[in-house]
């Protein structure tokens, strides 16, 4: 059971350089969701997506973007990574309203 | 003050003993509670729903207290293992978007031999 998955595992960029964090469930889920972690710290919202073809900002949106290509796919993209992006990146999906969100196993992200 | 608070930790745990820790929360209009564990740095993993009054699961017991707007997490007879930290998630379903689940920031349990 796949549940979530994250590409890529480990990334290293330079400032500047752009890339896309990739996302899928295989849960049949409605809502995806990405989150950044950085230590000692809890999870921030980055964005979200309520249902195939809506995103919302969550509580720390700059320099990101994302897209929700299909109900199993919700991407992230760095257009231009900076130092302070440096994190530890989730995605997770919900299905229902009532329900608990599943975690992808991260993606962990270095600029330089 | 924070939506979701937890007391940060950490807690000091022989093993085999009981430990438990709190949860409070701020809005009276949440429906569902959840208890994650964290490893260092690894994805929060599911631990308990709790939709009414509590839940247990073999050596893991959350209670909810809707009056004082806390939920609780008991785990008895401690192992090395469950050395993780703890998140306190909080649902406001019925009030808000998709979007809002409110995430604590953790309880740091370290269990000892």
């Amino acid at each position: 059971n796949a549940g979530v998955t994250q590409t890529p595992k480990f990334q290293v960029l330079k400032t500047g350089q752009s890339m896309t964090l990739q996302c899928a469930q295989d849960m049949n889920h409605n809502s995806m969701y990405w989150y950044r972690q950085d230590p000692g710290m809890g999870l921030r919202l980055i964005y979200y997506s309520a249902s195939e073809g809506t995103t919302d900002k969550g509580e720390v949106p700059n320099g990101y973007n994302v897209s929700r290509l299909n109900k199993r796919e919700f991407s992230l993209r760095l257009e231009s990574a900076a130092p302070s992006q440096t994190s530890v990146y989730f995605c997770a999906s919900r299905g229902r309203r009532d329900q608990p969100q599943h975690f992808g196993d991260g993606t962990r992200l270095s600029i330089l | 003050r924070k939506e979701v608070e937890q007391d940060p930790g950490p807690f000091n745990v022989p093993e085999g003993a009981t430990v438990a820790f709190n949860c409070t929360y701020s809005n009276s209009a949440s429906q569902s509670f959840f208890w994650y564990r964290q490893d260092c740095r690894k994805e929060p993993k599911l631990l308990m729903s709790v939709y009414s009054s509590g839940n247990e699961d073999g050596r893991f017991t959350a209670q909810l207290n809707r009056a004082s707007q806390y939920i609780s997490l008991l785990i008895r007879d401690s192992k090395l293992s469950d050395s993780a930290t703890y998140l306190c998630v909080v649902n406001r379903e019925a009030t808000d978007s998709w979007g809002k689940l409110q995430f604590g920031a953790g309880t740091q349990v370290v269990v000892t031999p």
